[in-house]
């Protein structure tokens, strides 16, 4: 059962472009949202978050907006530099106490120059 | 500083051996978090270590796996009888505490053969 979901396991844009990256939840409790950015033999690197007390962060080219009422994210990056291509990751704050994040499976960011 | 590092990068066993999986996280972090990461999966949660509270061990699959943080520091990752499924990348993660970012190292990939 996963309860935090990244439909689309690739996706491609064009240097330059907007790049957008999307996440479901499926359980309404979650309070905070990260997105973690991974390049190959490497762990993931924290890139932004949001608390759901917000509906909109941003940090230079990296917004995240979050619905809560449709329980979806998503993670903006303009404009794309080729560097960007990697590995991201959804994550939501286990709202038990523990706050152990629940991953995503992962989108593969691609920018081509 | 230096970040959360992990040995080894790479480990190749054979079905039913145990192995060990080594966390040196971040200094001064309170906070380790072991992850997995299978093929076509996301990051699952482990295990988690804070300061010198029980840990959370909710996310541990079966009774073959274990996990030990000694001083507060190194924490060890075992699997016993391994199977073909726990191959994976194992990741960990330390934070200053809870609810703060998590660091993530750079993994063991594990191959069961």
């Amino acid at each position: 059962d996963q309860q935090v979901k990244q439909n689309s396991p690739s996706l491609s844009v064009q240097e330059g472009r907007i790049s957008i990256l999307n996440c479901d939840y499926t359980n309404s409790m979650f309070d905070y949202f990260l997105w973690y950015k991974k390049y190959p033999a490497e762990g993931p690197t924290f890139l932004i978050s949001i608390s759901s007390i917000k509906d909109k962060n941003e940090d230079g080219r990296f917004t995240v907006f979050l619905n809560k009422s449709a329980k979806h994210l998503s993670l903006h990056i303009v404009p794309s530099q080729p560097g960007d291509s990697a590995v991201y990751f959804c994550a939501a704050d286990d709202t038990s106490g523990t706050y152990k994040y629940i991953f995503g499976t992962g989108t593969r960011l691609k920018v081509l120059a | 500083g230096a970040g959360v590092s992990q040995s080894p990068s790479n480990k190749v066993t054979e079905k039913g051996k145990d192995v060990e999986l080594r966390c040196d996280p971040i200094s001064g972090h309170t906070a380790l978090y072991w992850y997995r990461q299978s093929l076509g999966q996301g990051l699952e949660f482990l295990i988690y270590f804070q300061g010198n509270s029980a840990p959370d061990k909710s996310g541990l699959p079966s009774d073959r796996f274990s996990a030990e943080r000694t001083g507060g520091s190194v924490s060890t990752l075992t699997i016993q009888r391994t199977q073909q499924e726990d191959s994976a990348v194992y990741l960990c993660a330390s934070s200053w505490g809870l609810n703060n970012e998590q660091f993530f190292g750079p993994g063991t990939r594990l191959t069961v053969l």
